[in-house]
């Protein structure tokens, strides 16, 4: 069955530390892929996306990702956290037959000064 | 407008009764979808609009829920005689071009239904 994976629901770090928050998928071919940001009675917005190329993805907030085909993953990373990262991160995928995004549960990042 | 609109932003409603949410997506903006968000959840896709034309309703959990968007701008999600379960956050999001799979989405802040 399709899926999106994100086996962390709640992550705690200091504010200057490095942060990798994962996703993994499950799907027949590998999906168009994103990451979303989600603070507090905000809307989404969008961090990064992965197409197609360059495996290792910049976005914005000096946040990165990185596609590994073998593992079905799309990590993203972050090396020095800052307070105002505390926010909800969705991973999300867009098959390939759907114009539809589908999004993991979400994992909610903690920051402490 | 410059982002993607929803209101109300916060709607308590008595089981049994409709309700009708509003989205204002980006001007010009060809694609636009509907999420549902219940809490501690990821968003899950409800339909998809290319202009005036519903291309997928796949994800709307009954028939109680209709979605409209007559003039292929504003569009309304309405939900027929609430259900406690209805209860979640409506997030609506637009897209210049066919599809959210090439581009961004822009999402809206959400209108958050209480039903009691």
């Amino acid at each position: 069955a399709q899926s999106v994976t994100q086996p962390d629901i709640h992550i705690t770090v200091s504010e200057g530390a490095s942060l990798e928050l994962r996703c993994n998928y499950s799907y027949g071919a590998t999906p168009y892929l994103f990451w979303y940001v989600q603070s507090p009675g905000q809307g989404l917005q969008l961090l990064l996306k992965y197409f197609s190329g360059d495996t290792l993805v910049q976005g914005i907030k000096g946040f990165e990702a990185e596609f590994k085909r073998s593992q079905s993953s799309f990590n993203l990373r972050k090396p020095s956290v800052h307070w105002s990262d505390a926010a909800e991160y969705f991973c999300a995928v867009g098959p390939l037959d759907t114009d539809k995004l589908i999004f993991g549960t979400g994992t909610r990042l903690q920051v402490f000064p | 407008g410059a982002g993607v609109s929803q209101s109300p932003r916060y709607k308590v409603a008595k089981r049994g009764q409709d309700v009708a949410l509003r989205c204002d997506p980006i001007s010009g903006h060809v694609s636009l979808f509907w999420y549902q968000q219940a809490l501690g959840q990821g968003p899950e896709f409800l339909t998809y609009f290319q202009n005036e034309a519903q291309l997928d309703k796949s994800g709307l959990p009954s028939d109680r829920f209709f979605a409209e968007r007559p003039e292929g701008s504003v569009s309304t999600l309405k939900i027929q005689r609430t259900q406690q379960e209805d209860s979640a956050v409506y997030l609506c999001a637009s897209s210049s071009v066919q599809g959210a799979r090439n581009t961004e989405a822009f999402f809206g802040q959400g209108t958050r239904l209480t039903v009691v």
